[in-house]
C-alpha cells in the first residue's frame, strides 16, 4: 500500500509570485484534502476535491485553488503569494462514505515567502 | 460549528512516568475525535480515533483516550512516557459533511530523561 506523497518537499518563492504544490493520495482513497499549517499552530482546513469537484472549503481566499485528477491524485494553486503564505502545506487522503471521516496525512511542503 | 481546545500547550514529563493530554470539542453532531502526532520534520500520524462505539479507545504505542460526552472531553492519557513520545499531539474534531477536520493548537510534550 502506497501512502500520500508530496511535492516538492520545500520551496521559497517571492511574494506576489504563483506556486503549484501536488499530492498523490494513498492507494485506494479517492478524496483529498489539504490544510495549512503556521509555525506554532494546528493545521487549518483549506478544502476538500471529491470526483474532481471541490467538496468543502475552509476559511481562505479564492487565490487558494485546486485541481484533483482523474487518478485522485491532487495540487493546490496559490495566486499572488503573500508573506503570511509562509507554512507547511498538507494534503491527506481518504475513502469518500468510509464513514469515519479517517485521513492520512503526507509529510507536507515547506512554503517560504520572502 | 466545530471547534476543539487543547488545555496545555506544553506539557513535560519524566520517563516512566504517566502522560495526560487534556482536550475538550464542541460539535452539533455526534463528532468523530481523532488525536494526531506530529515528530518534527514529520507530516501527521494518527495515534487513535473514536466514532462512536466503545468510549474507551485505545491506539498505538501504549496511547488511549477516552470519550466522556457529559464533559465534551476526549483527553489523551499513556501509562510510561517513553523519550521517543516528544513530539506534537493534536486532538481533531471530524465533521460529517464534507469529512473536514478542525485541529486543536496542539500540545508539545517534552520528554526528560
Amino acid at each position: 500500500e502506497t501512502g500520500v506523497t508530496q511535492s516538492p518537499t520545500h520551496l521559497i518563492k517571492t511574494r506576489g509570485q504563483q506556486v503549484t504544490l501536488r499530492c498523490s493520495s494513498q492507494s485506494g482513497h479517492n478524496t483529498v484534502s489539504w490544510y495549512q499549517q503556521a509555525l506554532g499552530q494546528g493545521p487549518q482546513f483549506i478544502f476538500q476535491y471529491y470526483r474532481e469537484e471541490e467538496n468543502g472549503r475552509g476559511n481562505f481566499p479564492p487565490r487558494f485553488s485546486g485541481l484533483q485528477f482523474p487518478n485522485y491524485s491532487s495540487e493546490l494553486n496559490v495566486n499572488a503569494l503573500e508573506l503570511d503564505d509562509s507554512a507547511l502545506y498538507l494534503c491527506a487522503s481518504s475513502l469518500q462514505g468510509a464513514g469515519s471521516y479517517e485521513q492520512y496525512f503526507g509529510p507536507g511542503t515547506r512554503l517560504t515567502v520572502t | 460549528a466545530q471547534s476543539v481546545t487543547q488545555l496545555d500547550s506544553h506539557v513535560s514529563v519524566s520517563e516512566g512516568t504517566p502522560v495526560l493530554l487534556r482536550c475538550n470539542y464542541s460539535s452539533s453532531y455526534s463528532p468523530s475525535l481523532f488525536w494526531y502526532v506530529q515528530h518534527p520534520n514529520k507530516g501527521l500520524q494518527l495515534l487513535l480515533k473514536y466514532t462512536s462505539a466503545a468510549t474507551l479507545v485505545k491506539g498505538i504505542n501504549g496511547f488511549e483516550a477516552e470519550f466522556k460526552k457529559s464533559e465534551t472531553s476526549f483527553h489523551l492519557t499513556k501509562p510510561s512516557a517513553h523519550m521517543s513520545d516528544a513530539a506534537e499531539y493534536f486532538c481533531v474534531v471530524g465533521e460529517a459533511a464534507v469529512n473536514k477536520l478542525t485541529f486543536g493548537g496542539g500540545t508539545r510534550v517534552l520528554v526528560k530523561p
